[in-house]
């Protein structure tokens, strides 16, 4: 199973774009990279979903390299309202209930 | 709109009590889930449900038990069995397979607290 590896928490300022980089040195063929994002006592959202190279979306940009042993996720332009913890999560989209939910990356913006 | 309704949204209990956490969805989605957070953790996975009257444990089964009798509705029991069952409790639900229909759509969850 894939674990991740994510910086704990990250700070940026309104405006900035902010680039959130997750390890995932052993992931499966099958596995595709799915990130959510947290408020506190609120359920995870999703935000975005890949395979390969750059998906985007109307909320933010996913940046994957050939060998797909990192992804990044890309806010563009974060507002305080971005202020929550994101979680980057690697499996086959078949069993979800493999999926290992880490502690996530804590991004607090500031204005 | 469409989604998923957890209820209640707070709840406590006395040690000893049984408590039953509902968990309804409208998405027509195949597969359910309940997990469980702590504070500065991330989910794990107590129960899922691919099919109706069909469920298996997750890693954190132990003190839980849930049916799955109706495609909408998961409900989650916390026993007195369950011997720190103080968390925020989140329930999820998602088609099957490919990629884009398997992402998870949570509820809003239910935080328990035993006195």
């Amino acid at each position: 199973l894939a674990k991740t590896t994510q910086p704990i928490s990250m700070d940026s300022y309104e405006g900035q774009e902010v680039n959130i980089t997750c390890s995932h040195n052993n992931i499966a063929t099958n596995d595709y990279i799915t990130w959510y994002q947290q408020f506190p006592s609120q359920g995870p959202r999703f935000i975005i979903q890949g395979y390969k190279t750059k998906v985007t979306n109307e909320v933010a940009s996913l940046f994957i390299p050939a060998d797909r042993k990192s992804s990044t996720l890309s806010l563009p332009r974060v507002s305080l309202s971005d202020t929550a913890v994101y979680y980057c999560l690697v499996g086959d989209p078949f069993s979800n209930y493999q999926l290992i939910w880490g502690a996530g990356t804590k991004l607090i913006i500031k204005p | 709109d469409g989604g998923i309704t957890q209820s209640p949204k707070y709840l406590f209990r006395k040690e000893g009590q049984n408590v039953t956490l509902s968990c309804e969805q409208n998405l027509n989605h195949d597969a359910m889930y309940w997990y469980r957070q702590d504070p500065g953790q991330g989910l794990r996975l107590i129960y899922y449900s691919q099919i109706v009257n069909d469920f298996q444990k997750g890693d954190i089964a132990e003190g839980y038990s849930v049916s799955r009798e109706k495609k909408e509705s998961f409900p989650l029991t916390v026993t007195s069995a369950q011997k720190n069952p103080t968390a925020f409790y989140l329930c999820a639900s998602s088609l099957q397979g490919s990629p884009g229909a398997n992402v998870l759509t949570f509820g809003a969850g239910s935080r328990l607290t035993v006195l």
